[in-house]
């Protein structure tokens, strides 16, 4: 059974400082890994994806990928209270079933005004 | 216009009852899944398809079943509810195999009584 483990939260930082999620999987296979954002009752919608080690950024969201520690992270900078919402981690799958994401249940993130 | 559709979006209805959920899509993805989410649990996985000919099961489909009418559309079904599948559904796109960036629908919310 393949695992993506996020720790669920709450997350809290206040308002313009630098939000920190972590994201751990335990498919050494695994080659794409992606962002989303989910507010309460609404549908994921994609932050960001990332195929290769190293940095990504994109505006105020930095994505960190470590293949070799199976490690993925998500950076948002100058947090604003809008970025409230639970952040999921999404994993392909490797070999046979490289159909699918397997997701994390999430980090519930808290941007304190 | 939305790319990912969801019908209904929200649905009461009582144990044993037949119902439907049904997706279309615009974006001109081969690839379709169904997802239901519960509190803790996260997202899981039902069914998915490559295209009308290919459907398969995922996780948790034991008590469901689809339909693929076309490329565009894919439904689920619940021949028999029971409260359990009290849940928020999902259903999702992909396109090219290389990315499987997968794009949401809003969602439904079933409520089994």
């Amino acid at each position: 059974q393949k695992e993506v483990e996020q720790n669920s939260g709450p997350l809290s930082v206040p308002e313009g400082a630098i939000a920190s999620l972590n994201c751990t999987y335990s498919d050494r296979g695994s080659q794409s890994f992606f962002w989303y954002r989910q507010y309460s009752g609404k549908s994921p919608e994609l932050i960001m994806f990332i195929y290769s080690n190293g940095d990504k950024e994109d505006g105020r969201f930095t994505a960190q990928l470590n293949k070799a520690s199976q490690y993925v992270s998500l950076l948002i900078r100058d947090s604003q209270p809008s970025d409230s919402a639970t952040y999921l981690c999404a994993v392909k799958d490797s070999g046979g079933s490289n159909y699918k994401l397997t997701f994390g249940k999430g980090t519930l993130l808290t941007v304190n005004p | 216009d939305a790319d990912v559709t969801q019908t209904p979006r929200n649905r009461i209805t009582k144990t044993g009852k037949r119902i439907m959920l049904e997706c279309s899509q615009t974006k001109g993805h081969d690839r379709m899944y169904w997802y239901r989410q519960d509190p803790g649990l996260g997202l899981r996985l039902i069914y998915y398809s490559f295209d009308v000919k290919d459907i398969n099961k995922g996780e948790i489909s034991d008590g469901y079943s689809v339909s693929r009418q076309a490329q565009a559309k894919f439904s689920l079904s619940l021949e028999s509810a029971i409260p359990n599948q009290t849940a928020l559904y999902f259903c999702a796109t992909a396109g090219t195999p290389s990315t499987d960036t997968q794009y949401f629908g809003p969602g439904t919310r079933l409520t089994v009584l």
